[in-house]
């Protein structure tokens, strides 16, 4: 089945305590993407890769690290978690140049939700 | 800046129709879609329009667009509880460009 993993799903930590997300996906899709929803904030894109060892800033990436070393995977790491990370996280992928005509369709992850104490 | 707005809640009764509708700043938006995300899952495509029609129909669903207002509707028929979710706008402008996503609106199913 064509998917988006990401683990883990539920995760509480105390301030500075590094932790990573996984993010994989076996649609050998090029681009991938994090994103955190926040309560009436919608969606915000934290990193995205458009290939492997090709990474960018989104619109929050303060806080964050991202690796892409193999096409399936894109971890989202944070070195030193603080409270206001707590969020509920997205990874996502997409197949390069959208589909037949063109339009940007995400595959997204079920979500992990991350609590900082 | 590029900017897409929605209302937060609606409340519809069971078999009436439910009308989400979301308002974006870039005139040169191209594609424009509808995300559905379920309690605890991530969001899925429910649909999308390109900025060259007025009107999408597929079963219960209707997108309309006013591209000169810049306002994007989705339309469900006959609203049913497993309609309940989160329903997000999005836009782009092409294939290889960032999706801007509104703030979603919680649809939520009276009896």
């Amino acid at each position: 089945e064509a998917q988006v993993t990401q683990n883990p799903r539920y995760l509480i930590t105390v301030t500075g305590k590094k932790l990573t997300v996984t993010c994989s996906q076996n649609m050998n899709h090029e681009y991938m993407s994090w994103y955190r929803q926040d309560p009436g904030l919608g969606l915000r894109q934290i990193y995205y890769s458009m290939n492997v060892e090709v990474t960018d800033k989104g619109d929050v990436p303060e806080g964050y690290k991202v690796s892409r070393k193999e096409k399936r995977n894109f971890p989202l790491i944070l070195e030193s978690p603080s409270p206001n990370q707590t969020s509920l996280y997205f990874c996502a992928s997409k197949r390069p140049g959208g589909t037949a005509n063109g339009a940007n369709v995400l595959t997204f992850g079920a979500g992990s939700r991350l609590t900082v104490l | 800046g590029e900017d897409v707005e929605q209302s937060l809640f609606l409340s519809v009764r069971e078999g009436d129709s439910s009308v989400i509708n979301c308002t974006y700043t870039d005139s040169s938006s191209t594609y424009l879609y509808w995300y559905k995300q379920e309690p605890g899952a991530g969001l899925q495509l429910l649909t999308y329009i390109f900025s060259n029609m007025d009107m999408k129909q597929d079963q219960r669903l209707t997108v309309l667009l006013n591209k000169k207002d810049k306002h994007l509707s989705l339309r469900i028929a006959d609203t049913q509880t497993g309609d309940s979710a989160i329903y997000f706008c999005a836009e782009s402008k092409s294939s290889a460009s960032k999706i801007i996503f509104g703030s979603g609106t919680r649809l939520s199913i009276r009896p």
